[in-house]
Formats: structure tokens, C-alpha cells, sequence
């Protein structure tokens, strides 16, 4: 099944423990991205990614690492986690390397909680 | 800059009754517009975008340049419509970018 996955779903860690979200497209898209969902403020990119070894910074990259050695993967990093990054993170892929030149594939979504 | 408002936080309608979420933009170029959605305990997918002229699931939104909106409109709302609701606007700075609104929940009653 085409599809955007990301691990873990749920985490509850404590301030400072690095933690790595996953993120794996099995669609051979180009392009990749982050987001974070919060209430009120709806999705906010973090960072993307163009294709293999191009990644940029989206809208709120304070905190956050990135790093993408393969087209397939995409993993978030926190390498100081702090409670204002408790939220629900979203993974994205789209085809092209262009997001608004086709649909965006999202995975399920990971909830993190820094405490 | 480059903004996507979604008014209305929440929007409760009865079953039957027409649904329209409101979304403007800002954006001085052509725009490209997409409203996606996201279901209860469901991954958050694409409606439908402006270029298309479509009608999905009975949505269709237009694009109004003059008004800056991509209004999303139902004439008859259906519980299966209760959802997440984004507006996102696609547009070139240095690289392409999209950017989503804040978001609507919509809640149809029975």
C-alpha cells in the first residue's frame, strides 16, 4: 500500500532526552516535509525537502534537525526536546518536488509530549 | 507575507442545511488553492484544488481573485461531512511553498 509512515505514534519524554521522529514514503516522491498541528494555529512546516541531501527550513525550524541521506526517509530530529514542542507531527510527501503541484501524502501523525 | 485565514475556528450546521467555510488569502501572484480535509482517526488528504474546477463529495469551491477567497461550499451537509477542514495556498518564494490555514471544525448535526 502507497503510503506515508511515521514512529513513533505517541512518545512522552522529558526535557533535553534527544528524541528522532521516523518519517519513510514507499512512493518514490521527491518531496518531503514536516509539520506541526496546533490548536488554533493549524499546520506550521518545519522543514522540507526538495530531494535526496536538499533540505530547508519551513516556517518554525528552531529545535529541529533534519536530514535526508535517502529519497525514502525523513527523519525529524530534537536534539534538546523542550515542553513548547509538545504537539501532533505530521510527515508529508508529494511527487514532484513541487507541494502545490500536486496532493500532499500525509502520515498518521506522531503526538509528542515533552514534559 | 504570504497568509492563509480561515475565519471561523468552529462551524456547526444541522444535517441538510447548506455548509460554506470560509478562507482568504494573501497573496499577490497567482495563486494556487487547495482545501484538504481530515477525518476522524483518518490521515488529513486532499479535497479538492482550485485548478481542478471539481466537485468532490458535493465541495466545490471558487476561486474569487477580486475577494482573495477560496470559499468551500456544500448546498446539503451530511454527518459523514463532520471533519478538519484546511485551506492551503501554494506559491513560488525562492522555492515552492505551501502554506496552510489554521483550520475549521466542522461539525454537522443530526
Amino acid at each position: 500500500e502507497a503510503q506515508v509512515t511515521q514512529n513513533p505514534r505517541y512518545l512522552i519524554t522529558v526535557t533535553g532526552k534527544k528524541l528522532t521522529v521516523t518519517c519513510s514514503q514507499n512512493m518514490n516522491h521527491e518531496y518531503m516535509s514536516w509539520y506541526r498541528q496546533d490548536p488554533g494555529l493549524g499546520l506550521r512546516q518545519i522543514y522540507y525537502s526538495m530531494n535526496v541531501e536538499v533540505t530547508d527550513k519551513g516556517d518554525v525550524p528552531e529545535g529541529y534537525k533534519v536530514s535526508r541521506k535517502e529519497k525514502r526517509n525523513f527523519p525529524l530530529i530534537l536534539e534538546s526536546p523542550s515542553p513548547n514542542q509538545t504537539s501532533l507531527y505530521f510527515c508529508a510527501s508529494s511527487l514532484n518536488g513541487i507541494p502545490g503541484a500536486g496532493e500532499l501524502f500525509f502520515g498518521e501523525g506522531s503526538r509528542l509530549t515533552v514534559l | 507575507a504570504q497568509r492563509v485565514t480561515q475565519p471561523e475556528k468552529l462551524l456547526s450546521v444541522f444535517k441538510g442545511a447548506p455548509v460554506e467555510l470560509k478562507c482568504n488569502y494573501s497573496y499577490s501572484g497567482s495563486p494556487e488553492l487547495f482545501w484538504y480535509v481530515q477525518y476522524s482517526r483518518q490521515r488529513l488528504q486532499l479535497l479538492l484544488r482550485h485548478i481542478s474546477r471539481e466537485s468532490i463529495k458535493g465541495f466545490t469551491a471558487d476561486l474569487n481573485k477580486g475577494e482573495t477567497s477560496f470559499h468551500l461550499k456544500k448546498p446539503f451537509a451530511q454527518e459523514e461531512d463532520s471533519a478538519m477542514y484546511y485551506c492551503a495556498l501554494s506559491f513560488i518564494q525562492g522555492a515552492q511553498k505551501l502554506v496552510f490555514g489554521q483550520g475549521t471544525r466542522l461539525t454537522i448535526n443530526p
